[in-house]
């Protein structure tokens, strides 16, 4: 069974500080790595896209990393603000695109 | 483009009732997939389909019925709603590049189910 686990469940951080999301997969053949937003009673919106052959992403503060080897995946956010308190989601995609999710981290970044 | 519509945003059944969830995308996506989301559970994948005509299975299928006839919908059927069944449940769908490569996944807002 494919696995996604993300460290830590909880994150509180003052503005202005960079911070680091883990996610870890059990499954190294992965179509690609995917790290979604989700704002309280919302859906789901996607922040980068990592192909299976390419090693990170970077959009604006965040950086996201992918070490298939080790089964690892980063969400790095730099300068964080209070608008980015949300619920990070990392995703492994299958062939068919079908995605297994972690269980997210629930980061508050306080003013 | 509308992207990802689900209807209804809320929903109440009783126990025993049977019921569609509406999925549609104005993206000719052919990728389309079906997730609930529990507390505690996280998302997890119930139906998906990679085209018209075909489905598979996800983690959590019992209890639900999919089927693809067109591109743009993708409807899930609970055939007998049971109280397990109260959850949020996303629909989203995807499309492959020309060569392939990586893709974007589009989700719906979301409907809330509770099922008494």
């Amino acid at each position: 069974k494919q696995e996604v686990t993300q460290i830590p469940a909880a994150l509180s951080v003052p503005e202005g500080e960079n911070l680091v999301l883990n996610c870890s997969f059990t499954d190294s053949a992965i179509y690609n790595l995917q790290w979604f937003r989700q704002d309280p009673g919302k859906g789901l919106t996607s922040l980068l896209l990592i192909q299976s052959s390419q090693r990170e992403q970077t959009s604006g503060r965040l950086n996201a990393s992918l070490d298939k080897s080790s089964g690892r995946s980063t969400l790095y956010i730099a300068a964080s603000q209070p608008g980015d308190s949300a619920t990070y989601l990392c995703a492994r995609a299958g062939s068919a695109r079908q995605l297994t999710f972690g269980s997210g981290t629930q980061l508050t970044v306080l003013p | 483009n509308a992207g990802v519509t689900q209807t209804p945003k809320f929903q109440v059944l009783k126990t025993g009732q049977s019921m569609t969830l509406q999925c549609a995308q104005d993206m000719n996506h052919e990728y389309m997939s079906w997730y609930r989301q529990d507390p505690g559970m996280g998302l997890r994948l119930i139906h998906y389909s990679v085209g018209a005509g075909i489905t598979d299975q996800g983690e959590v299928p019992n209890g639900y019925n999919v089927s693809r006839s067109t591109t743009e919908d993708f409807p899930l059927r609970l055939l007998s709603a049971a109280p397990s069944q109260t959850s949020v449940y996303f629909c989203a769908s995807s499309y492959s590049r020309p060569g392939g490569g990586a893709d974007t996944q589009y989700f719906g807002p979301g409907t809330r189910l509770t099922v008494l």
